[in-house]
């Protein structure tokens, strides 16, 4: 059972540098989340989506970008990296419903130097 | 503003021995209330989901409470293992947001031998 996978799990990039967070679920949930997890904060969300073609921003969603082209897979974008961008970021999937269980993916460790 | 806190911050317990942590919320409207349990490096893991309806609600040694009148909950470990060893995690959802969470920063449990 694969559930939520993130790829990579850390990942140093230069100031300025643009790289692709990948996150893929097996389970046909509709919504895709993405957060951002720093040192004494709560998690945080970037952008989110409730079906294949829709996004949408949350908290936090200068800096990034999100496609959601199937229902799989919905990657994250640092457009050009900064050092505040040096987080922990996780998906998240789920069924649509705002009670349903919520999967997370193990996390991606993020550092901009 | 929406917002969770949490406390303890960190708390130290010797193996065997119960524990609370507490939970107060200012999210509204007010969906449903989830704690997580997130092991160092790994992704969130659901322990309870409860409603505004439901007061108590357990996982095994996990015991979760809610008081959506004082806006407060607990989670309640009994006869605590060396693998209780994780951040708590309170989550409060919005019915606004469907699955769009407001993360509390965490309780850092250390359960020693």
């Amino acid at each position: 059972n694969a559930g939520v996978t993130q790829t990579p799990k850390f990942q140093v990039l230069k100031t300025g540098q643009s790289m692709t967070l990948q996150c893929a679920q097996d389970m046909n949930h509709e919504y895709m989340s993405w957060y951002r997890q720093d040192p004494g904060m709560g998690l945080r969300l970037i952008h989110y989506s409730v079906g294949a073609g829709i996004t949408d921003q949350g908290e936090v969603p200068n800096g990034y970008n999100v496609s959601r082209s199937t229902t799989e897979d919905f990657p994250l974008r640092l457009l050009s990296a900064a050092p505040s961008q040096t987080s922990v970021y996780f998906c998240a999937s789920g069924q649509k419903g705002g009670r349903t269980e919520a999967f997370f993916g193990q996390g991606t460790r993020l550092t901009v130097v | 503003k929406n917002q969770v806190e949490q406390s303890p911050q960190s708390l130290i317990i010797l193996e065997g021995k119960n524990c609370t942590l507490q939970c107060n919320y200012t999210v509204s409207p007010f969906s449903n209330l989830r704690w997580y349990k997130q092991d160092t490096g790994r992704g969130p893991v659901s322990l309870t989901i409860m409603t505004f309806s439901e007061n108590t609600k357990s996982n095994g040694r996990y015991t979760a409470t809610l008081d959506a009148d004082t806006k407060q909950s607990s989670l309640h470990i009994t006869a605590s293992q060396l693998s209780d060893s994780a951040s708590y995690i309170c989550v409060v959802s919005a019915r606004t947001y469907g699955q769009n969470f407001v993360f509390g920063p965490g309780t850092r449990l250390s359960v020693l031998p």
